[in-house]
């Protein structure tokens, strides 16, 4: 199976900032790279598909980098509505298998 | 596209844990379909899916014990785990997917299947 491995753990962060996300896959997966968000009681929502594609209706300020092993998702101007858990998840093979979550909090 | 989860919210160990997932929007004819389930111990974990095409491909660590199927008519399709022990205590997720973005562009909200006697 593929690992996924997200970093930090956690965050805090204010309104206004902006914030990185990393995840890193044990073997190359070239671009199959989702970002998910997901909120308490809550579905994941998908984010980022294609390691920097916008899936339709997600507010441009998050943006996704990446390709082989090292990922990033970039939120610019945290906004009330993103505090929140990020997970990664490649779709490259399967399994298909998720990071374990990057908490992102209000400072 | 809306998926909706379904099945009882409590099975005992030893049984089989059974979940329907109900497809509106959207035809089942088309895309991967898996489920996904989420409990506190071992996070987000993809269970297996089921394409189009009826070709299904489960986790290989619950792959002795699950069955997804698909009711093309009704437009559902289904979870069926075997001999579910307390580790199989989470909240259950349907989803739909293409090859890029599954397990899903779309979710089901959960359901929470507890384990208990």
């Amino acid at each position: 199976d593929i690992q996924m491995t997200q970093s930090p753990s956690s965050l805090s962060a204010s309104v206004g900032d902006g914030v990185s996300l990393t995840c890193r896959a044990s073997q190359g997966i070239d671009n199959y790279l989702n970002w998910y968000q997901q909120k308490p009681g809550e579905a994941p929502k998908l984010l980022i598909y294609a390691a920097s594609s916008l899936q339709s209706g997600v507010p441009s300020r998050f943006s996704g980098s990446g390709s082989g092993t090292d990922f990033t998702l970039t939120i610019t101007s945290l906004q009330p509505e993103d505090f929140a858990t990020y997970y990664c998840q490649q779709s490259f093979s399967t399994p298909l298998t998720f990071g374990g979550g990057t908490r992102v909090e209000i400072k | 596209v809306q998926l909706q989860e379904s099945g009882p919210g409590l099975v005992k160990p030893s049984e089989t844990l059974s979940l329907t997932c109900i497809v509106s929007g959207a035809s089942i004819n088309s895309h991967y379909w898996s489920w996904i389930r989420q409990s506190p111990g071992k996070g987000l974990e993809w269970i297996g899916h089921i394409f189009y095409t009826g070709s299904t491909t489960y986790n290989p660590s619950l792959k002795s014990r699950v069955t997804i199927s698909v009711d093309r008519s009704k437009n559902q399709f289904f979870l069926r785990l075997t001999y579910v022990t307390t580790a199989d205590t989470a909240v259950y997720y349907c989803a739909r997917g293409a090859r890029y973005t599954q397990p899903g562009d779309y979710w089901g909200q959960g359901t929470l299947v507890a384990v208990s006697s």
